[in-house]
């Protein structure tokens, strides 16, 4: 199972938006609506964001939203915040009883 | 509350075994799967597998399925993962964690230890 392809890094200033893309397969991704999203800051545990491609567990902010097109999912970061800079990691489920996680994405605020 | 707690920083030598723990509290233990995810250093997190504490079915990612194991006590509450023939390249940060769909295989996973570290090293 190949890790899922995000872009190495993406920035943006306060107040803007950035999109982080997840590209996979018609194996993973395309398949399944079980597409999440994981912020992780230096020397912490990952926090889940996102699960099945765009619900928000309780006490992520209304900012973070996520979409999914064919086999690429995408999460937007509306209205950047400094505390936002961070690593991303997007998750799917890939079928018989694996799941597979993404490259990774550093956000940065500028 | 949540809780999900793991033994101590490992250090091994190659061809070594290392087990470890995973103490999960303030929900119903049986009926959420458990991951496995490590996380070399610099590196993303990597699926490793779960297991179903209920009844203890397990899956495993394709490239450890030959040294892992991953096992429950449900008396404990508590989830093990075992990692044999060890190799520098094991040296990582070992996280278990939730699932956060009761009885799900297939949802993401909200609650994480606080992480492993283990290093491999001669």
């Amino acid at each position: 199972q190949s890790a899922l392809t995000q872009p190495r890094s993406v920035s943006g200033s306060p107040g803007q938006s950035v999109t982080i893309s997840c590209t996979g397969t018609s194996n993973d991704v395309g398949k399944y609506n079980y597409v999440s999203w994981y912020q992780q800051h230096p020397g912490k545990a990952p926090k889940l964001m996102i699960n099945d491609v765009n619900e928000r567990p309780s006490g992520v902010p209304d900012r973070f939203s996520g979409s999914k097109s064919g086999n690429t999912a995408s999460l937007t970061i509306s209205g950047l915040q400094a505390e936002d800079e961070a690593d991303y990691y997007c998750s799917s489920y890939a079928g018989t009883y694996s799941h597979v996680f993404g490259t990774g994405t550093k956000v940065t605020v500028l | 509350q949540v809780q999900v707690v793991q033994s101590g920083a490992e250090v091994k030598k190659p061809g070594a075994s290392v087990k470890v723990s995973c103490k999960a509290s303030g929900y119903s233990f049986p009926s959420y799967y458990i991951h496995w995810v490590r996380q070399a250093p610099g590196q993303g997190p990597e699926w490793m597998g779960m297991i179903d504490p209920r009844v203890g079915s397990t899956s495993y990612a394709q490239r450890f399925q030959a040294r892992v194991t991953m096992t429950g006590d449900t008396s404990t509450s508590t989830v093990y993962m075992e990692l044999s023939s060890l190799r520098s390249e094991d040296t990582a940060m070992y996280y278990c964690a939730r699932a956060c769909v009761k009885g799900s295989s297939t949802s993401a996973v909200d609650y994480w230890g606080q992480g492993t570290l283990v290093t491999v090293s001669s």
